[in-house]
């Protein structure tokens, strides 16, 4: 079965300082992994994906992952974090072996409350 | 370019009332898919369509229809309103299933739906 965990509900970190958002996830074969973000009243909004490649995926904003598997995570991170940065991120996973009824799922962690205050 | 438009945002039901959640896109997009989204549990996969006059069920069909006969368009139907659908709905496209290709899954900003 395929499944994401954000151990963290709330993530805390003032403004200037580094972040990370935790992500592990389980899937039988080879991952497809992604970041979204979601301001409050809007949809989600894509940050990265890493597909295959390179183990540090960059994206939109200055965010930037890295795919660890042997350690199965994917954790977002930020050198520098803004206020503006405050939002609910999700981390999701598919797993690239997916054929016929359960092609094209995305499977969401249950979301990542980040907060930067000034 | 508008991307993907749901409406209504906002609906209160009663209870065993039925309406239709609509939900556009203008990037001629074949991949469209229907989440909600309830706290703590993030968003769960309620149907998914693969093109005009192909859906599928997704992790939490039950209570829901869809149906897909234009390209353009993904209606979600509540038959049978019940308190345990209140949440809030996402609509989603992309060009192909998520991950096949490089061009990300697009959201509307959702539909608030209560039902009392």
């Amino acid at each position: 079965a395929q499944s994401v965990a954000q151990p963290e509900d709330q993530v805390n970190v003032a403004e200037g300082n580094p972040l990370t958002v935790k992500c592990t996830y389980s899937v039988s074969g080879n991952p497809y992994l992604f970041w979204y973000v979601q301001y409050p009243n809007r949809g989600l909004q894509f940050l990265l994906k890493y597909i295959t490649g390179d183990n540090l995926v960059k994206g939109s904003y200055g965010f930037e992952a890295e795919f660890n598997k042997s350690q199965t995570s994917f954790h977002l991170k930020k050198p520098s974090a803004l206020v503006s940065d405050s939002a609910l991120y999700f981390c999701a996973v598919r797993d690239s072996a997916d054929r016929g009824s359960t092609l094209g799922r995305l499977y969401f962690g249950r979301g990542t409350q980040l907060t930067v205050w000034p | 370019n508008a991307g993907v438009t749901q409406t209504p945002k906002f609906q209160v039901l009663k209870t065993g009332q039925s309406m239709t959640l609509q939900c556009a896109q203008d990037m001629n997009h074949e991949y469209m898919s229907w989440y909600r989204q309830d706290p703590g549990m993030g968003l769960r996969l309620i149907h998914y369509s693969v093109g005009a006059g192909i859906t599928d069920q997704g992790e939490v069909p039950n209570g829901y229809n869809v149906s897909r006969s234009t390209t353009e368009d993904f209606p979600l139907r509540l038959l049978s309103a019940a308190p345990s659908q209140t949440s809030v709905y996402f609509c989603a496209s992309s060009y192909s299933s998520p991950g096949s290709s490089n061009q990300p899954q697009h959201f509307g900003d959702g539909t608030r739906l209560s039902i009392l």
